[in-house]
C-alpha cells in the first residue's frame, strides 16, 4: 500500500492558523474515520495528538483540530506558538489489517 | 505512568537476525495491543507490526512479512520483534509503542518508547 501524500513543509507566524493536508485514497482516509495525527520534535519519540478524524487525546490542547473531506484529511494548528514547529505525521488505516503514514510535514513558526 | 523501554538494538549484516525487546511498566500490559513503527534516517515514519492484547492475533507490513514476527511476554509485561533476513532498507529506529486508554483500536499508538536503532550493512 502506498503512503498518503502530505506536503514536505509548512510555515506560519506566530498567533496564525496553519493547515497540513494528507491526501490518500478510497481504500484508507476515503474508506475509513480512522485517521490519526502525530507529532515529532527533533530527536524525540512522536506524540499522538488526533485520532479517529478530529479527536484529541487528554492534554492535546484545543489549538489543534482535524477533519476529513473525501480522501483527503487535514491537521489544522491555530494560534501558532513555537513549541508547535515539529515534523507532523498523519496516518490512515488501510483495511485488511494494514496501517499506512504519510511522509510528514515539516512545520516552521516563522 | 507509562514507560515504554526498547533494547536490543545494533549492526548486523545484510541476511542475519536481530530480535528487539520492548520492556513496559506502568498499565496492565495484557489489555492492550502493542505495535512496533520504525524510522529510517532522515526519513518518515513506518508501521511494521501490530500484535493483540492476549497474542492471538498479529498484523504485518507488506514490507516485513514473512521475515520478522511479532509475539509478547504477558507475564513479564515484555514485547518482542524478531526480525530474520535481513536488509539495509530495514535500518531504521525502532519504536514500541501502545495502543491509547481510549480507543480499541490497534491501528493508534498513544505512547511511544524512545526507540532502539538497528542499522543492517556489511
Amino acid at each position: 500500500q502506498s503512503a498518503l501524500t502530505q506536503p514536505p513543509s509548512a510555515s506560519g507566524s506566530p498567533g496564525q492558523s496553519v493547515t497540513i493536508s494528507c491526501t490518500g485514497t478510497s481504500s484508507d482516509i476515503g474508506g475509513y474515520n480512522y485517521v490519526s495525527w502525530y507529532q515529532q520534535h527533533p530527536g524525540k519519540a512522536p506524540k499522538f495528538m488526533i485520532y479517529e478524524v478530529s479527536k484529541r487525546p487528554s492534554g492535546v490542547p484545543d489549538r489543534f483540530s482535524g477533519s476529513k473531506s473525501g480522501n483527503t484529511a487535514s491537521l489544522t494548528v491555530s494560534g501558532l506558538q513555537a513549541e508547535d514547529e515539529a515534523d507532523y505525521y498523519c496516518s490512515s488505516y488501510g483495511g485488511s489489517n494494514n496501517l499506512v503514514f504519510g511522509g510528514g510535514t515539516k512545520l516552521t513558526v516563522l | 505512568e507509562v514507560q515504554l523501554l526498547e533494547s536490543g538494538g545494533g549492526l548486523v549484516q545484510p541476511g542475519g537476525s536481530l530480535r528487539l525487546s520492548c520492556a513496559a511498566s506502568g498499565f496492565s500490559f495484557s489489555n492492550y495491543a502493542m505495535s512496533w513503527v520504525r524510522q529510517a534516517p532522515g526519513k518518515g515514519l513506518e508501521w511494521v507490526a501490530s500484535v493483540s492484547g492476549s497474542a492471538s492475533n498479529t498484523f504485518f507490513a507488506d514490507s516485513v512479512k514473512g521475515r520478522f514476527t511479532i509475539s509478547r511476554d504477558n507475564s513479564n509485561d515484555t514485547l518482542f520483534l524478531q526480525m530474520n533476513s535481513l536488509r539495509a532498507e530495514d535500518t531504521a529506529v525502532y519504536y514500541c509503542a501502545k495502543r491509547p486508554v481510549y480507543s480499541n483500536n490497534w491501528y493508534y499508538f498513544g505512547s511511544w518508547g524512545q526507540g532502539t536503532l538497528v542499522t543492517v550493512s556489511s
